[in-house]
């Protein structure tokens, strides 16, 4: 069954703005990741935080977590067009495996 | 280097053919996985093998079956195609859960195979 939900589904901005996206999820996990994908291509990991950990960084990402609201927002600060791509979160709930959201498709114009 | 290789990455077929998709990873990882995702990118585990064992079986049909010759390869076997199957399906590894623990760590992905039913 599906444990994230990306929000929003679709997110256009210009070059330079900033970019958030929102995940929730319903059960409890050992960590969260983010993933993006290009266009036609395979899943590329981002960006992984623990279930005992509430931000985390990574060059222009900023990864928080709140496990008491289940829920997690990756923020791209200073967006380029290069940053168009599909966005996934992904929980690890201690089932050996992954689940994924649906994503959300970020498009940066120049 | 490519790290997570899947072939091929088109396949157009007919209904009822029976097809596989091959994948290797040069990693030296415990964990493989195939996930398919649907025309609206929803990923969806199907299988999951650690040091060639199955681990996870989600509810495939049975036409899908996966095979791990060594823990390098993990290779997907699909009988009696349907329209519905028309999909990309990903493999990917990870080093699997920590030694001594619980957790999935990254998960690397190949580039996708894109099988197309008619």
């Amino acid at each position: 069954s599906q444990q994230g939900e990306e929000d929003p589904q679709a997110l256009s901005i210009q070059e330079g703005e900033n970019a958030t996206m929102n995940c929730s999820y319903k059960t409890s996990i050992n960590n969260l990741q983010w993933y993006r994908q290009n266009s036609g291509r395979g899943l590329v990991h981002l960006i992984l935080i623990r279930s005992n950990e509430r931000e985390k960084h990574s060059g222009r990402l900023r990864v928080t977590l709140d496990t008491s609201k289940k829920s997690s927002s990756l923020l791209i600060t200073a967006s380029r067009a290069a940053d168009t791509a599909s966005y996934f979160c992904a929980t690890d709930a201690g089932g050996s495996t992954l689940t994924f959201g649906k994503g959300t498709m970020l498009l940066v114009s120049p | 280097d490519t790290a997570v290789s899947q072939t091929p990455k088109y396949l157009v077929t007919q209904m009822g053919n029976d097809k596989s998709i091959k994948c290797e990873q040069n990693l030296g990882h415990d964990t493989m996985y195939w996930y398919k995702q649907d025309s609206k990118k929803f990923l969806k585990i199907m299988f999951s093998y650690n040091n060639k064992e199955l681990i996870i079986n989600e509810t495939v049909p049975n036409r899908f079956s996966p095979k791990s010759p060594d823990k390098a390869h993990l290779n997907l076997h699909i009988n009696s195609l349907e329209l519905g199957d028309s999909a990309v399906y990903f493999c990917a590894s990870s080093q699997g859960p920590s030694a001594g623990g619980l957790s999935t760590g990254e998960l690397f992905f190949g580039e996708g195979s894109r099988l197309t039913v008619l």
